[in-house]
């Protein structure tokens, strides 16, 4: 009865590889999201889809590409691995369109490991 | 830009004593304010939350309220206890897409 949940918990590779993380909610929210968060803690949006659309896209380098097949999902998909991409990713929901109001909902993290 | 700023840690305290972590932050109209917390090794989970100013958000004896003059909004809780050693996350919520942004984080140590 997991509310987000992301695949895989943990993800060792080299530099070159492509790679994806997946993310699922099952709280019928409209709105999904990624969050970095670096080896200091420090946590950045990176993407939002509602409702299948994008509408933010921070500045990520474009071998960074989120797709979303339903509002249910959002998979993160990283081309060419660098060193600097190792840090834990986050998928988060929240309902409505975004709106200031409602909290979001978060996975428990993905750690990436660039070797 | 906004923005959001919180004390460095880490924070360490003994067991029962009172903690404050200060937030302040830096926004265009009129942002929804969060405190997350991330216990090592998970996800983060919503600790509070305030939409308005003047709103008083609390939950399991942690308290912040949203003071628009001060543009603050401090944790507190008055008696800490070795299972609230986590890190916390300060968090603004415009209206521009809904996305959040945190402060840096704030850890906490509770000794016994």
């Amino acid at each position: 009865d997991t509310a987000v949940s992301q695949t895989p918990k943990y993800l060792v590779t080299q530099m070159g590889n492509d790679k994806s993380i997946k993310c699922e909610q099952n709280l019928g929210h409209d709105t999904m999201y990624w969050y970095k968060q670096d080896s200091k803690k420090f946590l950045k949006i990176m993407f939002s889809y509602n409702n299948k659309e994008l509408i933010i896209n921070e500045t990520v380098p474009n071998r960074f590409s989120p797709k979303s097949p339903d509002k249910a999902h959002l998979n993160l998909h990283i081309n060419s691995l660098e060193l600097g991409d190792s840090a834990v990713y986050f998928c988060a929901s929240s309902p409505g369109g975004g709106g200031a109001i409602y909290e979001q909902y978060f996975g428990p993290g993905t750690r990436l490991t660039v070797t | 830009g906004n923005s959001v700023t919180q004390m460095e840690g880490p924070v360490t305290l003994s067991e029962e004593a009172f903690l404050t972590i200060n937030c302040t932050y830096t926004a265009t109209g009129y942002p929804s304010l969060f405190w997350y917390v991330q216990y090592p090794g998970e996800g983060l989970q919503l600790l509070l939350k305030a939409t308005k100013a003047d709103d008083k958000g609390s939950n399991k004896g942690f308290e912040a309220t949203y003071r628009k003059e001060t543009t603050s909004f401090h944790l507190e809780k008055g008696s800490v206890q070795v299972s609230d050693s986590a890190v916390y996350f300060c968090a603004l919520r415009a209206n521009q897409g809904g996305k959040l942004i945190f402060g840096q984080g704030t850890e906490l140590s509770v000794k016994p």
